[in-house]
């Protein structure tokens, strides 16, 4: 199937510092990738989209400033929190969707990173 | 109204029981469907899809009725390491803008 990695798995860092999460797609192109939020005992919410060579399309009630989303190529998305507050502390999730196969509509998730602000 | 509303559980079955999850989702221009589980601390991970003329992968059925807006996940012979949390997932794309929305989840343990 279809392989998504992120990168740190987890991160710890001091408010108002900037923290850079990765994700790849390991096995297939990917021209769109999301970006999402989970915090404890709730549901993931959509971040963002992220497409590859264009600017990212945010969610409502998103900063699109706090949150910088950069989609270089056609393996790697990255999500910069920036300024990071203790708030931001949440599991940071992104999924990318690989082009054709039986379900178009298909995601497949990366391991998540979950980010610790102090 | 939640765009996706489950029983948030927790439901607690012993092993081997047959367990039903339920889900209704808002928005009538959904169009695709999905059951994701979501083991504590870990991304969700693709169960099964969901269509209207209801599938079934093993233990697994799925069962999606758009009049009622309503899917449902069928688990027989439940296992212990069925024990997750069980995402009821709904697509909608508008103008070319696709959308996953999750409902909370509900959680399931086995119990052996």
């Amino acid at each position: 199937g279809a392989v998504v990695s992120q990168h740190p798995s987890w991160v710890i860092c001091k408010s108002g510092t900037s923290v850079k999460i990765e994700c790849r797609s390991l096995d297939f192109q990917a021209t769109t990738m999301f970006w999402y939020r989970q915090f404890p005992k709730q549901s993931l919410m959509l971040m963002a989209t992220s497409n590859e060579g264009s600017k990212a399309t945010y969610e409502q009630g998103v900063e699109k400033d706090k949150f910088l989303i950069n989609h270089a190529s056609l393996t790697l998305s990255t999500l910069t929190v920036t300024s990071a507050h203790p708030e931001d502390s949440s599991f940071y999730i992104c999924s990318a969707r690989p082009p054709g196969g039986t379900s178009y509509y298909e995601q497949y998730f990366g391991p998540g990173t979950r980010l610790t602000v102090t | 109204r939640k765009e996706v509303e489950q029983d948030p559980g927790p439901f607690n079955v012993p092993e081997g029981a047959t367990v039903a999850f339920n889900c209704t989702y808002s928005n009538s221009a959904s169009q695709s469907f999905f059951w994701y589980r979501q083991d504590c601390r870990k991304e969700p991970k693709l169960l099964m899809s969901v269509y209207s003329s209801g599938n079934e992968d093993g233990r697994f059925t799925a069962q999606l009725n758009r009049a009622s807006q309503y899917i449902s996940l069928l688990i027989r012979d439940s296992k212990l390491s069925d024990s997750a949390t069980y995402l009821c997932v709904v697509n909608r794309s508008n103008f070319g803008n696709e959308k996953l929305t999750f409902g909370t989840g509900t959680r399931l343990t086995i119990i052996p």
